[in-house]
């Protein structure tokens, strides 16, 4: 597609599973960040994927939260045992080094 | 990535420019300004970026102070459409940009 795809829009939980949230970036891309949005707020970095290089996890809120690219592209969020206040829009976007485009995100609930 | 400062929120009536200003007094001589907006429930959208000079194109105009640590987003004519949450970041452009960091933005409500 011509856009960041974002899978799945809405996913509902419960408490303790794990989920995958997955970013189709636009291609060409060599850049690629996740963002989470709580209700109300700003967004806060998550993680950022630059080529081949180690991305820069610096915002990962805890070791629950991982994240992969395989092969420059396609990039898996992945929280482990989730909690209540994991509870977010999850924002992927893109870049090939100017702007960002983002995709319109997944909304998770933990219940 | 430099810190951004914008207001919480503004008013803005339909038909009127819009001036939503930011501040970032300690950005780096390779660092853009950014500009995006989020309408409810959407993604954020990219609005305009400049360096020094001032830009302008089919969705917005961009002052950036002399100084560089002080910018103005102007939406010329806002409409009902453009109430959204509109965000200022600061980045360097290029291959190793580095990760992006975005405040809470200021949330713009055009009333009719």
């Amino acid at each position: 597609g011509a856009g960041v795809s974002q899978s799945p829009s809405n996913k509902v939980t419960e408490k303790g599973k794990d989920v995958e949230l997955r970013c189709d970036p636009i291609s060409g891309h060599t850049a690629l960040y996740w963002y989470r949005q709580s209700l109300g707020q700003g967004l806060e970095f998550l993680i950022y994927f630059q080529g081949n290089s180690a991305p820069d996890k610096s915002g990962l809120p805890s070791d629950r939260f991982s994240a992969e690219r395989t092969g420059g592209s396609v990039s898996t969020l992945t929280i482990q045992r989730t909690q209540q206040e994991d509870s977010a829009v999850y924002l992927c976007a893109s870049s090939s080094g100017g702007e960002l485009f983002f995709g319109e995100g997944s909304r998770l609930t933990v219940l | 990535d430099a810190k951004t400062t914008q207001p919480p929120s503004m008013d803005c009536a339909e038909g009127r420019a819009a001036n939503l200003p930011c501040n970032h007094s300690t950005i780096s001589g390779n660092e853009y300004v950014y500009w995006y907006r989020q309408i409810h429930s959407q993604g954020p959208q990219y609005i305009i970026h400049g360096l020094k000079n001032n830009e302008t194109n089919e969705m917005a105009s961009l002052i950036i102070t002399e100084d560089r640590k002080s910018s103005t987003l102007i939406l010329p004519h806002a409409t009902l459409r453009d109430t959204a949450v509109y965000y200022c970041i600061v980045r360097v452009r290029g291959t190793n940009a580095g990760k992006s960091t975005f405040g809470d933005g200021t949330t713009l409500t055009v009333k009719p």
